[in-house]
């Protein structure tokens, strides 16, 4: 059971480079998030899939899309990066159905550190 | 717009010390708040739960209350080792989606 898994881990890109994030999971659960962390600023939410087929704008979601491709997995594409994205970038998971209960606590994957210069 | 505020931004305590870490928010209209753990260049380790309905949740040597009509959350730690040294950040959630508003967190640090 690896949790909620990134890649790459690390990443510089060029300004006006593209590449995707890749995140999977394999608990079952049915919402994926994807954060970005900057120093000062905290962790803000960029987008978020609800459900599988679903995804939405979080706080602050320009310059980036999603795909939810299917249950397990939820890439974040940077189409044309530019130095203000450079930051730690965090997937997560949750909601989960177990015995009944419903589950809404967040894992968190290990982050990649992107770098755009 | 919810706002998480944790203060101080960092604390330092000698070993073995009991201590609280603090967190409010502006809107009393949450559905769950967490409370998570982050260790310097790593992700975050989710610590406690506590629902909009309850009042506390206990995991080991910490304890997490809730009063949601006052806007506050603490995170007690009791005993404190140099192991609990990190980043202790508290998120809230409004709705049943869990989407977190995130506080900027506290960074503890323990001295032996």
């Amino acid at each position: 059971n690896a949790g909620v898994t990134q890649t790459p881990k690390f990443q510089v890109l060029k300004t006006g480079q593209s590449m995707t994030l890749q995140c999977a999971q394999d608990m079952n659960h049915n919402s994926m998030y994807w954060y970005r962390q900057d120093p000062g600023m905290g962790l803000r939410l960029i987008y978020y899939s609800a459900s599988e087929g679903t995804t939405d704008k979080g706080e602050v979601p320009n310059g980036y899309n999603v795909s939810r491709l299917n249950k397990r997995e939820f890439s974040l594409r940077l189409e044309s990066a530019a130095p203000s994205q450079t930051s730690v970038y965090f997937c997560a998971s949750s909601l989960a159905f177990f015995s009944g209960r419903t589950r809404y606590e967040q894992y968190f994957g290990p982050g990649t550190r992107l770098t755009v210069t | 717009k919810q706002e998480v505020t944790q203060i101080p931004a960092a604390l330092s305590v000698p070993e073995g010390e009991n201590l609280v870490l603090n967190c409010s928010f502006t809107d009393s209209a949450i559905y769950n708040l967490q409370w998570f753990r982050q260790d310097p260049g790593k992700g975050l380790t989710s610590l406690l739960l506590i629902q909009s309905s309850q009042r506390e949740q206990t995991s080991g040597r910490l304890n997490a209350s809730l009063d949601k009509s006052s806007g506050r959350s603490t995170l007690y730690i009791a005993a404190s080792q140099p192991g609990d040294s990190a980043t202790y950040l508290c998120a809230v959630s409004t709705g049943a989606n869990s989407k977190l508003t995130f506080g900027k967190g506290i960074t503890l640090s323990v001295r032996p």
